[in-house]
């Protein structure tokens, strides 16, 4: 059974940082671009950044929003993805989901919530 | 940045009736195209991709249409564990990718 868990989130102060990870367990996790999505308190979704795989050079893409700020890496060994975020600003307050591809998300994790606040 | 438009806000269906869901884009996005469906307080779940295939365990009651920039998601037969809120996102050639801003179906 695929499986993505979410963890690392909490209450942040503007400018801080803070580092999501996201296990995954269930497929080859190394054969798999993986995904970052967020959605704000009571908003819509919004694709964040993908990492592609090894086989693919391991770059990844971010959405302007989080771009310079936002970093996103992955260890096969371990079969987790994480999202070091810096310079965080209240906009960024929303429940982030992980998600496996680049496309699409056909697997979630249940998600985290970021709160950026002073 | 192409911008996905969704239609209705909000639809208003009895149960066993038919939900006929659409959304526009920008600009041209072929087929790459999926539709999610969101629970409150669940992360969203794949129903469609390529704009009209079927993801693993989903109903047939659910069906995906469109190419270019008209698409449309149908649910032929409302059942009560349908009532939630559906958006399409847009994965053509290069990001970002981007999401309507959905359509919340409840029951009349």
């Amino acid at each position: 059974e695929v499986q993505l868990v979410e963890s690392g989130g909490g209450l942040v102060k503007p400018g801080r940082s803070l580092r999501l990870s996201c296990t995954t367990s269930g497929f080859t996790f190394g054969d798999f671009a993986m995904s970052w999505f967020r959605q704000a308190p009571g908003r819509g979704l919004e694709w964040v950044s993908f990492i592609r795989s090894k086989a693919y050079g391991e770059t990844s893409e971010y959405a302007a929003s989080v771009k310079g700020r936002f970093t996103l890496s992955r260890d096969d060994s371990k079969s987790i993805a994480y999202l070091q975020m810096n310079g965080l600003k209240t906009d960024d307050t929303a429940v982030y989901y992980c998600t496996r591809g680049y496309r699409r998300g056909d697997y979630w994790g249940q998600g985290i919530l970021v709160t950026v606040s002073s | 940045e192409i911008v996905m438009t969704q239609s209705p806000a909000t639809l208003s269906v009895s149960p066993g009736e038919r939900a006929t869901l659409s959304c526009r884009a920008s600009q041209s996005v072929s087929s790459n195209l999926v539709w999610y469906q969101q629970k409150p307080g669940q992360a969203p779940r794949l129903l469609i991709y390529g704009a009209s295939t079927r993801a693993t365990g989903v109903p047939a009651r659910f069906s995906g249409s469109g190419s270019g920039t008209e698409f449309t998601l149908t649910i032929s037969s409302l059942q009560s564990e349908d009532f939630a809120v559906y958006y399409c996102q847009q994965y053509n050639d290069r990001p970002p990718w981007t999401f309507g801003q959905g359509t919340k179906v409840e029951i009349k």
